[in-house]
């Protein structure tokens, strides 16, 4: 069975820093990744997701996120933050070839200040 | 807008009771996924239908049923309904059945159970 950790309930920054939201994930069988966004009051929209090949994936927004197979690690980058970037993020992850089911993390609540 | 949409937006109800909430996906997309969001279990997957065919199971109860029918659209029963369900439930589909397949969620549908 897989299992995501988001090493951070909340993150605080202010705008136009660079911001870092941690992923980390268990699984004994090889896995697809994801980065999902939640705005208030909507559901969730994908930001990018790491299938195979390169392991640095951009996304949309401005985001990317480095998959890193011996630490086990999935983390998020945006070198400049906006407000519009308040969001939740959930970090996924589903193993390749068997059930195929998005277990996701607790989230991370991403706050912008001006 | 993902496209795709669910009803109600709102639902409030007593202890025991049943409920049906609907998802309609996107034109075209053959899955339909069922989540359960609360503060205490985070987003949890529910249920996969694809092409009106059950395809993957999460941690959905017994209490809880669902169903795609031949127009794609699917529909989530709950019955004897608990304070513990109270919870946002999305939907989500995509084209395939796959976890590779980008998922596009709804707007969800918030249950209070009272």
């Amino acid at each position: 069975a897989q299992s995501v950790t988001q090493l951070d309930s909340q993150v605080p920054v202010f705008e136009e820093a660079p911001v870092e939201l941690r992923c980390n994930y268990s699984s004994s069988v090889s896995v697809y990744l994801f980065w999902y966004v939640q705005y208030p009051n909507q559901g969730l929209q994908l930001l990018l997701k790491y299938l195979s090949g390169s392991t640095l994936v951009k996304g949309i927004n401005g985001f990317e996120a480095e998959f890193n197979k011996s630490q086990t690690s999935f983390h998020l980058r945006k070198p400049s933050v906006h407000i519009s970037d308040t969001a939740e993020y959930f970090c996924a992850v589903s193993d390749i070839g068997g059930a195929q089911k998005l277990v996701f993390g607790q989230g991370t609540r991403l706050t912008i200040n001006p | 807008d993902s496209g795709v949409t669910q009803t109600p937006k709102h639902l409030i109800t007593a202890t025991g009771q049943r409920v049906t909430l609907r998802c309609s996906p996107r034109s075209g997309d053959l899955s339909v996924y069922w989540y359960q969001q609360s503060l205490d279990q985070g987003l949890q997957f529910l249920i996969q239908y694809y092409n009106g065919e059950e395809r993957a199971k999460g941690n959905i109860l017994e209490r809880f049923s669902a169903q795609q029918f031949p127009d794609l659209h699917s529909e989530l029963n709950l019955s004897s309904l608990e304070l513990g369900d109270s919870a946002l439930y999305f939907c989500a589909s995509s084209v395939g059945a796959g976890s590779y397949n980008e998922q596009f969620f709804g707007p969800g549908t918030r249950l209070t159970v009272l």
